[in-house]
């Protein structure tokens, strides 16, 4: 398997934009995660889903971050309108169950607002 | 989930062993510990876990105190590709795979 796949690796976006990342999860895994990290405040969970259904978004910052799982094979974590402090790496990543399994890390995706 | 504590930094000479201290307190019966490491400008990989049992695999081996309050990851034999932080995580069985990250120890492995 080729592992948990984002696209893009690198965003730069003017403030005001939408930016959209891409997570492909490892086929067969049913829960997925998407953190976020920066220097001030480390990895820090944004949303995560189980059997593509959100249970806890608590870490979502604010009302302009969306993410969806339409289905078992894809999710997006969306921004809009994009922020300069919204500059960070994102990481997707996803486990085989809810269980007590190790979670497997995409490479990231690092995003500049500007 | 219940709070870990990790010193900041630590080196280790390469090819010698890298004992990573944790300290979890507060951590309750049902809750196991985690080991995760973050390679500079890579996604965070799992290392190991335990509940209370001493664990060991390919990459690393895992020591729990008998009273749970603390455990000790060890690297055998420390490579330089084995610098990277390693994040102590204490997660409920309960709480799925939701993974809490602190600061984490900066280990350098020095030739």
């Amino acid at each position: 398997d080729a592992g948990v796949i984002q696209s893009p690796r690198h965003e730069v976006t003017e403030m005001g934009q939408e930016v959209t990342l891409r997570c492909k999860p490892i086929s067969g895994h049913n829960s997925l995660f998407w953190y976020r990290q920066t220097m001030m405040r480390g990895l820090e969970l944004l949303i995560y889903f189980n059997n593509n259904v959100p249970i806890d978004d608590s870490g979502m910052p604010e009302d302009r971050f969306s993410a969806k799982m339409p289905n078992a094979s894809f999710s997006t974590l969306k921004i809009q309108p994009s922020e300069p402090r919204d500059s960070a790496v994102y990481f997707c990543a996803s486990s085989p169950d809810p269980g007590n399994t190790e979670a497997f890390f995409g490479q990231g995706t690092r995003l500049t607002v500007v | 989930d219940a709070k870990t504590t990790q010193p900041p930094s630590m080196d280790c000479a390469e090819g010698r062993a890298a004992n990573l201290p944790c300290n979890h307190s507060t951590i309750s019966g049902n809750e196991y510990v985690y080991w995760y490491r973050q390679i500079h400008s890579q996604g965070p990989q799992y290392i190991i876990h335990g509940l209370k049992n001493n664990e060991t695999n390919e990459m690393a081996s895992l020591i729990i105190t008998e009273d749970r309050k603390s455990s000790t990851l060890i690297l055998p034999h420390a490579t330089l590709r084995d610098t990277a932080v390693y994040y102590c995580i204490v997660r409920e069985e309960t709480s799925g795979s939701r993974l809490t990250f602190g600061e984490g120890t900066q280990l350098t492995v020095n030739p």
